[in-house]
Protein backbone atom coordinates (compact mmCIF):
# COMPACT_ATOMS: atom_id res chain seq x y z
CA UNK A 1 0.00 0.00 0.00
CA UNK A 2 1.44 3.38 -0.67
CA UNK A 3 1.39 5.75 2.34
CA UNK A 4 2.15 8.82 0.13
CA UNK A 5 0.68 9.04 -3.35
CA UNK A 6 1.05 11.83 -6.12
CA UNK A 7 -0.55 12.16 -9.46
CA UNK A 8 0.82 12.34 -12.12
CA UNK A 9 4.24 11.43 -11.87
CA UNK A 10 5.26 13.93 -14.51
CA UNK A 11 4.22 16.42 -16.44
CA UNK A 12 5.36 18.00 -19.53
CA UNK A 13 3.09 21.21 -20.79
CA UNK A 14 3.76 24.31 -21.88
CA UNK A 15 4.59 28.35 -20.92
CA UNK A 16 1.14 29.50 -19.85
CA UNK A 17 -1.20 26.60 -19.29
CA UNK A 18 -2.85 26.01 -15.57
CA UNK A 19 -1.91 22.41 -14.56
CA UNK A 20 -2.83 20.50 -10.95
CA UNK A 21 -0.83 17.93 -9.47
CA UNK A 22 -3.31 15.43 -6.88
CA UNK A 23 -1.64 14.31 -3.28
CA UNK A 24 -3.48 11.43 -0.74
CA UNK A 25 -1.94 10.03 2.03
CA UNK A 26 -3.52 7.19 3.78
CA UNK A 27 -1.31 7.37 6.92
CA UNK A 28 -4.08 9.31 9.12
CA UNK A 29 -1.57 11.91 9.18
CA UNK A 30 -3.27 15.46 10.33
CA UNK A 31 -0.84 17.74 8.30
CA UNK A 32 0.37 17.60 4.78
CA UNK A 33 2.86 19.58 2.72
CA UNK A 34 4.33 20.86 -0.39
CA UNK A 35 7.91 20.86 -1.18
CA UNK A 36 9.62 21.88 -4.55
CA UNK A 37 12.97 20.33 -5.81
CA UNK A 38 14.95 22.48 -8.12
CA UNK A 39 17.51 21.02 -10.40
CA UNK A 40 20.35 21.41 -7.75
CA UNK A 41 18.14 19.20 -5.50
CA UNK A 42 17.52 22.09 -3.39
CA UNK A 43 14.40 21.11 -1.38
CA UNK A 44 12.32 24.01 -0.05
CA UNK A 45 8.92 23.81 1.68
CA UNK A 46 6.09 25.64 -0.10
CA UNK A 47 2.96 25.42 2.05
CA UNK A 48 1.78 23.10 4.63
CA UNK A 49 -1.81 22.51 5.87
CA UNK A 50 -3.06 20.89 9.15
CA UNK A 51 -6.27 19.46 9.37
CA UNK A 52 -7.35 21.40 5.57
CA UNK A 53 -5.82 24.49 7.56
CA UNK A 54 -2.80 26.88 6.17
CA UNK A 55 -0.17 26.99 8.51
CA UNK A 56 2.74 27.55 6.10
CA UNK A 57 2.63 29.57 3.16
CA UNK A 58 6.10 30.72 2.09
CA UNK A 59 7.56 33.05 -0.35
CA UNK A 60 5.64 31.19 -3.40
CA UNK A 61 3.76 33.09 -6.26
CA UNK A 62 0.28 33.66 -5.72
CA UNK A 63 0.11 31.28 -9.07
CA UNK A 64 0.86 28.69 -6.81
CA UNK A 65 -2.61 27.96 -4.61
CA UNK A 66 -3.09 24.55 -2.71
CA UNK A 67 -6.43 22.91 -1.82
CA UNK A 68 -7.12 20.60 0.97
CA UNK A 69 -10.54 18.58 0.86
CA UNK A 70 -9.93 16.86 3.51
CA UNK A 71 -7.03 16.05 5.78
CA UNK A 72 -5.79 12.71 3.80
CA UNK A 73 -5.57 15.28 0.27
CA UNK A 74 -3.76 18.15 -0.41
CA UNK A 75 -3.61 19.57 -4.14
CA UNK A 76 -1.45 21.71 -5.54
CA UNK A 77 -2.82 24.32 -8.95
CA UNK A 78 -0.91 26.24 -10.16
CA UNK A 79 -1.82 29.04 -13.36
CA UNK A 80 0.18 30.76 -15.30
CA UNK A 81 3.25 28.23 -15.58
CA UNK A 82 6.51 29.67 -16.20
CA UNK A 83 9.95 28.26 -17.43
CA UNK A 84 11.27 28.30 -13.62
CA UNK A 85 8.34 26.18 -12.04
CA UNK A 86 9.89 23.16 -13.83
CA UNK A 87 10.72 21.15 -10.75
CA UNK A 88 9.78 17.96 -8.78
CA UNK A 89 7.67 18.46 -6.45
CA UNK A 90 7.25 15.99 -3.49
CA UNK A 91 3.93 16.16 -1.31
CA UNK A 92 4.35 15.04 2.42
CA UNK A 93 2.71 14.14 5.57
CA UNK A 94 3.26 13.87 8.94
CA UNK A 95 1.77 13.67 12.10
CA UNK A 96 1.41 16.38 15.31
CA UNK A 97 2.79 14.54 18.47
CA UNK A 98 3.44 15.71 21.89
CA UNK A 99 7.08 14.19 21.98
CA UNK A 100 7.81 16.79 19.00
CA UNK A 101 9.00 13.15 17.02
CA UNK A 102 7.29 14.19 13.91
CA UNK A 103 9.07 12.45 10.93
CA UNK A 104 7.78 13.49 7.83
CA UNK A 105 6.62 11.13 5.03
CA UNK A 106 7.46 11.73 1.65
CA UNK A 107 5.41 11.21 -1.53
CA UNK A 108 7.44 9.83 -4.84
CA UNK A 109 7.22 13.15 -6.47
CA UNK A 110 5.82 14.92 -9.86
CA UNK A 111 8.32 15.83 -12.23
CA UNK A 112 7.01 18.81 -13.94
CA UNK A 113 8.75 20.18 -16.71
CA UNK A 114 7.96 23.60 -18.83
CA UNK A 115 8.06 24.33 -22.37
CA UNK B 1 18.96 31.01 1.86
CA UNK B 2 19.51 27.26 2.73
CA UNK B 3 19.06 26.39 6.19
CA UNK B 4 21.78 23.25 6.50
CA UNK B 5 24.83 23.55 4.29
CA UNK B 6 26.11 19.78 3.89
CA UNK B 7 29.37 18.76 2.84
CA UNK B 8 30.89 16.92 1.30
CA UNK B 9 28.56 17.76 -1.53
CA UNK B 10 30.00 14.35 -2.95
CA UNK B 11 31.63 11.21 -1.72
CA UNK B 12 32.47 8.38 -3.54
CA UNK B 13 33.87 5.17 -1.23
CA UNK B 14 34.40 1.34 -1.18
CA UNK B 15 31.67 -1.08 -0.33
CA UNK B 16 32.68 -1.96 3.79
CA UNK B 17 33.66 1.43 4.63
CA UNK B 18 32.46 3.87 6.34
CA UNK B 19 30.67 7.33 5.25
CA UNK B 20 30.69 10.23 7.20
CA UNK B 21 28.92 13.45 6.13
CA UNK B 22 27.92 16.63 8.05
CA UNK B 23 26.04 19.43 8.48
CA UNK B 24 25.85 22.68 9.81
CA UNK B 25 22.81 25.05 10.40
CA UNK B 26 22.43 28.74 11.52
CA UNK B 27 19.43 29.17 14.15
CA UNK B 28 18.34 27.39 17.19
CA UNK B 29 16.48 24.36 16.37
CA UNK B 30 13.65 21.80 18.10
CA UNK B 31 15.24 18.49 16.22
CA UNK B 32 17.50 17.57 13.31
CA UNK B 33 16.76 15.11 11.00
CA UNK B 34 18.48 13.11 8.10
CA UNK B 35 16.68 11.76 5.05
CA UNK B 36 18.00 9.70 2.28
CA UNK B 37 16.84 10.09 -1.10
CA UNK B 38 17.43 7.32 -3.90
CA UNK B 39 17.73 8.46 -7.60
CA UNK B 40 14.15 9.81 -8.86
CA UNK B 41 12.34 8.57 -5.71
CA UNK B 42 10.68 10.40 -2.71
CA UNK B 43 13.22 11.39 0.96
CA UNK B 44 13.04 8.53 3.32
CA UNK B 45 13.46 9.23 6.90
CA UNK B 46 16.30 7.77 8.33
CA UNK B 47 16.89 9.47 11.94
CA UNK B 48 15.84 12.47 13.85
CA UNK B 49 17.99 13.88 16.94
CA UNK B 50 16.60 16.55 19.50
CA UNK B 51 18.20 19.56 20.61
CA UNK B 52 18.95 18.27 23.65
CA UNK B 53 20.86 14.89 22.57
CA UNK B 54 24.11 14.52 21.57
CA UNK B 55 24.07 11.09 20.13
CA UNK B 56 21.89 8.65 18.53
CA UNK B 57 21.78 5.58 17.02
CA UNK B 58 19.96 3.12 14.57
CA UNK B 59 21.11 0.76 12.91
CA UNK B 60 24.29 1.20 11.13
CA UNK B 61 23.45 5.01 11.79
CA UNK B 62 25.39 7.08 13.72
CA UNK B 63 23.87 11.00 14.22
CA UNK B 64 26.07 13.02 16.00
CA UNK B 65 24.40 16.73 17.04
CA UNK B 66 26.75 19.76 18.84
CA UNK B 67 24.28 22.59 19.38
CA UNK B 68 27.29 24.61 20.54
CA UNK B 69 28.73 24.60 17.58
CA UNK B 70 25.08 24.16 15.41
CA UNK B 71 26.37 20.98 13.37
CA UNK B 72 25.51 17.61 13.03
CA UNK B 73 27.06 14.39 11.61
CA UNK B 74 25.80 11.06 9.77
CA UNK B 75 28.32 8.39 9.73
CA UNK B 76 27.02 5.04 8.25
CA UNK B 77 29.40 2.06 9.13
CA UNK B 78 30.10 -0.88 7.00
CA UNK B 79 28.47 0.64 3.74
CA UNK B 80 26.77 -1.21 1.13
CA UNK B 81 25.91 -0.56 -2.51
CA UNK B 82 22.28 -0.14 -1.88
CA UNK B 83 23.46 2.96 0.20
CA UNK B 84 24.30 5.29 -2.64
CA UNK B 85 21.96 7.73 -2.95
CA UNK B 86 21.81 11.98 -2.02
CA UNK B 87 21.72 12.51 2.09
CA UNK B 88 19.77 15.63 3.58
CA UNK B 89 20.02 17.01 7.04
CA UNK B 90 16.70 19.01 7.65
CA UNK B 91 16.11 21.05 10.65
CA UNK B 92 13.13 21.90 12.47
CA UNK B 93 13.02 25.20 14.12
CA UNK B 94 9.60 25.95 14.97
CA UNK B 95 7.05 24.25 17.09
CA UNK B 96 3.39 25.50 16.57
CA UNK B 97 2.04 22.28 17.72
CA UNK B 98 0.41 22.21 14.02
CA UNK B 99 2.90 20.46 12.24
CA UNK B 100 6.68 21.22 11.68
CA UNK B 101 8.63 22.96 9.37
CA UNK B 102 11.61 21.66 7.68
CA UNK B 103 14.33 23.71 6.11
CA UNK B 104 16.46 20.99 4.38
CA UNK B 105 20.33 21.33 3.47
CA UNK B 106 22.41 20.96 0.07
CA UNK B 107 22.57 17.39 0.51
CA UNK B 108 25.48 14.81 -0.06
CA UNK B 109 25.66 12.68 -2.81
CA UNK B 110 26.91 9.38 -1.38
CA UNK B 111 28.41 6.46 -3.79
CA UNK B 112 29.62 3.18 -2.83
CA UNK B 113 31.37 1.09 -4.90
CA UNK B 114 31.37 -2.32 -4.60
Amino acid sequence: DTAVSQTPKYLVTQMGNDKSIKCEQNLGHDTMYWYKQDSKKFLKIMFSYNNKELIINETVPNRFSPKSPDKAHLNLHINSLELGDSAVYFCASSQVRPSGYNEQFFGPGTRLTVL
Amino acid sequence: SQQGEEDPQALSIQEGENATMNCSYKTSINNLQWYRQNSGRGLVHLILIRSNEREKHSGRLRVTLDTSKKSSSLLITASRAADTASYFCATDALSRGYGNKLVFGAGTILRVKS
